[in-house]
This record gives C-alpha cells, structure tokens and sequence, in this order.
C-alpha cells in the first residue's frame, strides 16, 4: 500500500550528525515532493525542508540552512535527512510527508524520534 | 512563534460544533490554499483538509473548512471523544525563510 517508512530511534551527542531514512512505495517516488518536518516534546510542527526526488533539488528552512541537507536513492525510492552540529534543542520527532507542487501534505510517515543528550 | 496564528485551545461537548481559526497573511494563505491536519496523540498528523475546504476520502463530512481573505477556518459538527487532538493549519509561504509554514496548533478538548 501507499506509505512512508522511517528509519528507527537515534540517541546522539550534541556536536554529533544524524542521519534519517524514509523509504516511499506504493506510488511513483518521482512524482512527488517530499518534505521534513520536526516536533519537539510538546510543541508544534516545525518545516525543515523539501527535496524533489526526480532531479534531487532542494530547499531548506533558512533557521537550519548549513545544517541540514537532504538527499534521495532514486534506485530504493529512499530520501535522507542529515541534520550535522546536533544540540540539544534538536531533539524532536522528525516526519517526512510528501506533497504535489504547492498543495497539501497527504502522505506522513510514522516519525522518527531523535534524541540529543550527552 | 508561528507563522500562522490558532487559539491554543477550544472545548465543546459532545455532539456539539466547534470551530478552530487560523490566520496569516499575503504571502501565504492569502496566496495560497489552505491544508488543516489531525493529529492524535502520539501519532503522525493526518491531512484532515486540503485546498482550503476539500475532504480526502474517508474523512467524514463534519470536518469543512474555508477560507477569506488571510484566514481560514476548520468546523468540527457532532463532537465526538475521538476527536480529541491537535489541529494545525498549513500552507505554502512565498518568503525566504520556509516554503511551508504551520500554525502553532490548537488543542480540542471534547468534555
């Protein structure tokens, strides 16, 4: 069926990088946008960024831009987060949702938790 | 701080309406369709709204929503307890700073 995987939890050290999987199946991966977003314990939710799978272009978040860089596996239909110099204000619940050109995100996966502690 | 404005909170009773606001402003839902997400504790949002008043399929039809101007707003009709959650409203932003931008969420309480 039509569904966003994420790689599992990941406990790092401020300072440490960590770097977040999400593998699409079920539609055509180079049709669709895909997005990250963050929640932090008990807040609300936070855009970092959007990648095109066909071409690989992106854009960031100006907040996390030198931070973040997000990448795609055309061959396993697989996007990549890597968010570099962790703090602990990075801890959250990190979600990749995909969307067609300016409209909705319809599709999110289940959300991987990052914690940063040392 | 959120781009887009919400109350941080609303409660009804069952079976009751409720509605939830969101505001922004030119450069993003003033320019832009709308998109309302549900989120229950302890999982994912889920697309509740699309393109300001559109429901996807399996969503009931007490869940609407609209637009005027730099708002938008979600209705909620016959509460139920399963209702219970987190809305954030959403949609695109023509700034520099971020492409997408939500509002800060507004928690449902059904009594």
């Amino acid at each position: 069926q039509v569904q966003l995987v994420q790689s599992g939890a990941e406990v790092k050290k401020p300072g440490a990088s960590v770097k977040v999987s999400c593998k699409a199946s079920g539609y055509t991966f180079t049709s669709y946008y895909m997005h990250w977003v963050r929640q932090a314990p008990g807040q609300g939710l936070e855009w970092m960024g959007i990648i095109n799978p066909s071409g690989g272009s992106t854009s960031y978040a100006q907040k996390l831009q030198g931070r973040v860089t997000m990448t795609r596996d055309t061959s396993t239909s697989t996007v990549y987060m890597e968010l570099s110099s962790l703090r602990s204000e990075d801890t959250a619940v990190y979600y990749c949702a995909r969307s067609s050109v300016r409209t909705s995100l319809d599709l999110w996966g289940r959300g991987t938790l990052v914690t940063v502690s040392s | 701080q959120s781009v887009l404005t919400q109350p941080p909170s609303v409660s009804a009773a069952p079976g009751q309406k409720v509605t939830i606001s969101c505001s922004g402003s030119s450069s993003n839902i003033g320019n832009n369709y709308v998109s309302w997400y549900q989120q229950l504790p302890g999982t994912a949002p889920k697309l509740l709204i699309y393109d300001n008043n559109k429901r996807p399929s399996g969503i009931p039809d007490r869940f609407s929503g609209s637009k005027s101007g730099t708002s938008a707003t979600l209705g909620i009709t016959g509460l139920q307890t399963g209702d219970e959650a987190d809305y954030y409203c959403g949609t695109w932003d023509s700034s520099l700073s971020a492409f997408v931008v939500f509002g800060g969420g507004t928690k449902l309480t059904v009594l």
